[in-house]
Order: structure tokens, then sequence, then C-alpha cells
């Protein structure tokens, strides 16, 4: 099965750049998704196929993804960015959604 | 607007089956393309996909829960269901519903079940 990796945790402080690294063999030939799971609510799509961004997403949440390493940029951090974030790509050999095991982000 | 309503028992028994119902408003899965997939997530864990359903009646599951889960839908109610058998306690979860187009662009507010004699 695909496995993707997070770091647990990334820490960054109010205005500058947070970046949310997920790991998998080859991920760049994949579409990648990120999700935003705030305490208590459920998670929401923030960016979709690497890099696009759903209505209503700001700008500020970006996308990149090449090699082994898929990346969510989120820049000018806020305190109301303080969340869990979970990456997600389709395992093409199982056919099946694979996430990863999560990002907190903690805003200083 | 497109929404998802998460509905079922909150506590479970042992041994016994689960069934949840999703409640899909805005939107049908009888257009093509489009899939409804169901997520939990343990207490203080991670994501966790179990089942995907799509428009054409295609269905996907979990490999490790393979053989406990069904995933069906009522197109003319709008509704989707996922049957867990022989449940745990370590099923215990939130479970969530959503629809996938591009990734799961919506999600419904999930539900918890707990599971415990």
């Amino acid at each position: 099965s695909y496995v993707l990796t997070q770091p647990p945790s990334v820490s960054v402080a109010p205005g500058q750049t947070a970046r949310v690294t997920c790991g998998g063999n080859k991920i760049g030939s994949r579409s990648v998704h990120w999700y935003q799971q705030k305490a208590g609510q459920a998670p929401v799509l923030v960016v979709y196929e690497d890099s696009d961004r759903p209505s209503g997403i700001p700008e500020r949440f970006s996308g990149s993804n090449s090699g082994n390493t898929a990346t969510l940029t989120i820049s000018r951090v806020e305190a109301g960015d303080e969340a869990d974030y979970y990456c997600q790509v389709w395992d093409n050999i199982n056919d099946h959604p694979v996430f990863g095991g999560g990002t907190q982000l903690t805003v200083l | 607007q497109i929404t998802l309503k998460e509905s079922g028992p909150t506590l479970v028994k042992p041994t016994q089956t689960l069934t949840l119902t999703c409640t899909l408003s805005g939107f049908s899965l009888s257009t093509p393309g489009v899939g409804v997939g169901w997520i939990r997530q343990p207490p203080g864990k991670a994501l966790e996909w179990l089942a995907l359903i799509y428009w054409d009646d295609g269905k996907y599951y979990s490999p490790s829960l393979k053989s406990r889960l069904t995933v069906t839908k009522d197109t003319s109610k709008n509704q989707v269901f996922l049957t867990m058998t022989n449940v745990d306690p370590v099923d215990t979860a939130t479970y969530f519903c959503a629809k996938k187009t591009h990734g799961f662009d919506y999600w419904g507010q999930g539900t918890l079940v707990t599971v415990s004699s």
C-alpha cells in the first residue's frame, strides 16, 4: 500500500511562511490534495490536484509537488490557520485514496 | 448549496453491525464523475479512508476493512449507506461522509460512534 509521510508538527510565528511536507515514492507523478482540519470540525479541502484552490480558499494557501515530496505553503500565517493538515493521493495500484498521518500546525 | 449529513447510532455494542446514513443535498450521485466516500477518525488520531461509491455504482473499500464493509446508495433518496459488521471498541471514531470530485471537496459534520458494552 502506498504510504504518505508527514511531520507530526510544524510551528511558525504569525506573518511568517509555513511549509507542510508530504513524502511518498514518486509522489510527483500523482495528484495531491490537502485538507485543513480545525479542532472539533470536519476537514476542509484547501488545495486540490497539487496546486489548485477551491473557491473561497485564500491565495495564501498554495501547493507544489515534485519528486518524492509535495508541499503545502501557507504565506502570512494567521492565528486562524492553526489546525491539522492532511495530504491525500490516490493509490493507483490498490485503487483507493490514501491519507497522510497529518501535521499539526502551531502558530506561536 | 452542497451539504452532506451523517446519521446513525451513537452507541453500538461489540460484535453488532453498524449502519450509517449519509444524506446528500445540493448535488446528485447520478451525476457522472461524482462519488461519496466514508472516512473515519478515532479520537485524537488521523483520518482513515473506509469506502467509496461512485455514480455508476462502482465501489472501493479499504483493504484492511474490506471484509467488514458494505457501501450502497439510494439515488432516488439522495442517500449513501455504510454498513460495518462485527464492530469492536477500536472502531470508536467520528465517521465522516464526503463528496468526491477533485479530492473530497465537501464533507459532512461527522457523527461520533462509540463501541462499548
